[in-house]
């Protein structure tokens, strides 16, 4: 069954700082793999996202992703962290075939200290 | 124009009542979802409609039936409130069955006392 695992439900970094949220996934075959934003009472807005082609994918706000599929790892990062960075991260997978539905990681609330 | 918006957005309600949360999307989409996001924030999805059909149904107590009357709506409707059914609910959509990206609503946040 396919799962994913978001490591550290909580992470600060200071502002200027590298930005790492990890996220490894258990699939039989390679998904489509998601990182996706929640803001204080909002709904989820997509950061980016990988299918196929380029492994180092590239999302909004200066975030990128990085597909290794030999460490079935789909790592989250940005060069230096700004304050309206603060939020919850969520990792997802996506099926490809069948009911091709979303499973999400327990997401990683990132603190930005100034 | 929000894409997929939900209402109400904040619904506090007392146990053993019915209440129902409406979807509507915008965006032309043939799929739509619900899903629950726990307090501990963990999201699941509920149910999956594709051009009115129910292609997803993951193990949600009967109380819960989704309801689409078209393809740009996809309702909740929830029986017998428990107080174990305190989450934020929230609708999305996608461009058809195997698109690449879902499109979430702002949620609605069920409070059942």
């Amino acid at each position: 069954a396919q799962s994913v695992t978001q490591l550290g439900s909580h992470v600060s970094v200071s502002e200027g700082a590298l930005v790492l949220l990890r996220c490894n996934y258990s699939s039989s075959v390679p998904p489509y793999l998601f990182w996706y934003v929640q803001y204080p009472n909002q709904g989820l807005q997509l950061l980016l996202k990988y299918t196929t082609g380029a492994t180092l994918v590239k999302g909004i706000n200066g975030f990128e992703a990085e597909f290794k599929k030999s460490e079935t790892s789909f790592h989250l990062t940005k060069p230096s962290a700004h304050m309206s960075d603060a939020a919850e991260y969520f990792c997802a997978v996506r099926l490809t075939s069948g009911t091709y539905k979303y499973i999400f990681g327990t997401g990683t609330r990132l603190k930005v200290l100034a | 124009d929000t894409a997929v918006s939900q209402t109400p957005k904040y619904l506090v309600t007392q146990m053993g009542n019915d209440k129902s949360i409406k979807c509507e999307q915008n965006l032309g989409h043939d799929t739509m979802y619900w899903y629950k996001q726990d307090s501990k924030k963990f999201l699941k999805i509920m149910f999956s409609y594709n051009n009115k059909e129910l292609i997803i149904n993951e193990t949600v107590p009967n109380r819960f039936s989704p309801k689409s009357p078209d393809k740009a709506h996809l309702n909740l409707h929830i029986n017998s409130l428990e107080l174990g059914d305190s989450a934020v609910y929230f609708c999305a959509s996608s461009q058809a069955q195997g698109a690449t990206e879902a499109f979430f609503g702002q949620g609605t946040r069920l409070t059942v006392v």
